[in-house]
């Protein structure tokens, strides 16, 4: 099974919809991540989470909001989903590193489409 | 200017070759440089990842850093067919879990 799963893997939805992305993770890493991908932008960080009661905003948060059911399950969501929030979603996770910087585990990916 | 720059591609190789793909980022204080590969509707995967400057090797995979030259390199030999992905490189900070992401680049490897 894989260590990292996302779910749904497809979502196509319309401008105004409320739509949840969810993350679990079998890794057992504290830090969980959540990041959109467009084509020529590369991933950009939207929030992470080092623990269940520690929640940050990315780069680029507006539009979005996320929750931290347990150590295991991160979830995005798009309280009023608007057509440039199409993109590639992946949840991550990592562990605080002991040296240097944490190494980042990433999942399958959401497709997700606001017509 | 981006903090990190990377060449789209496609980059079309013949099968053998030896492949070259780089980043150029402008933050002197990176110290910590990640390669990733991505196949088509699947997540990045980490393939290598290296501290401050010089050489490390994986099989048929080397990962070049050149601090100097705020330059990174990620080198395949013996390119295969199944090499065909997306790579993605990836910088940060010393003892941050920020990373900044390349855009990726387009391999095609032909059989």
């Amino acid at each position: 099974d894989a260590d990292v799963t996302q779910t749904p893997r497809n979502r196509i939805t319309k401008t105004g919809k409320r739509i949840m992305l969810e993350c679990s993770q079998t890794k057992g890493h504290d830090r969980m991540y959540w990041y959109r991908q467009d084509p020529g932008l590369g991933l950009r960080l939207i929030y992470y989470s080092f623990d269940v009661k520690d929640i940050n905003k990315g780069e680029i948060s507006d539009g979005y909001s996320v929750s931290r059911q347990a150590q295991a399950k991160f979830s995005l969501s798009l309280e009023s989903a608007i057509p440039n929030q199409t993109a590639l979603y992946f949840c991550a996770t990592s562990d605080p590193p002991r040296e240097g910087t944490d190494t980042q585990y990433f999942g399958p990916g959401t497709r997700l489409t606001v017509l | 200017q981006k903090e990190v720059e990377q060449d789209p591609g496609p980059l079309s190789v013949p099968e053998g070759a030896i492949v070259s793909l780089n980043c150029t980022y402008s933050n002197s204080a990176f110290q910590y440089f990640m390669w990733y590969r991505q196949y088509s509707r699947k997540g990045p995967e980490l393939l290598m990842y290296t501290y401050s400057s010089g050489n490390k090797e994986d099989g048929r995979f080397t990962a070049q850093v050149d601090k100097s030259s705020k330059y990174i390199s990620l080198f395949i030999r013996d390119s295969q067919p199944s090499d065909s992905a997306t790579y993605l490189c990836a910088m940060s900070l010393s003892g941050t879990y920020k990373y900044i992401f390349g855009t990726g680049t387009r391999l095609k490897v032909l059989a």
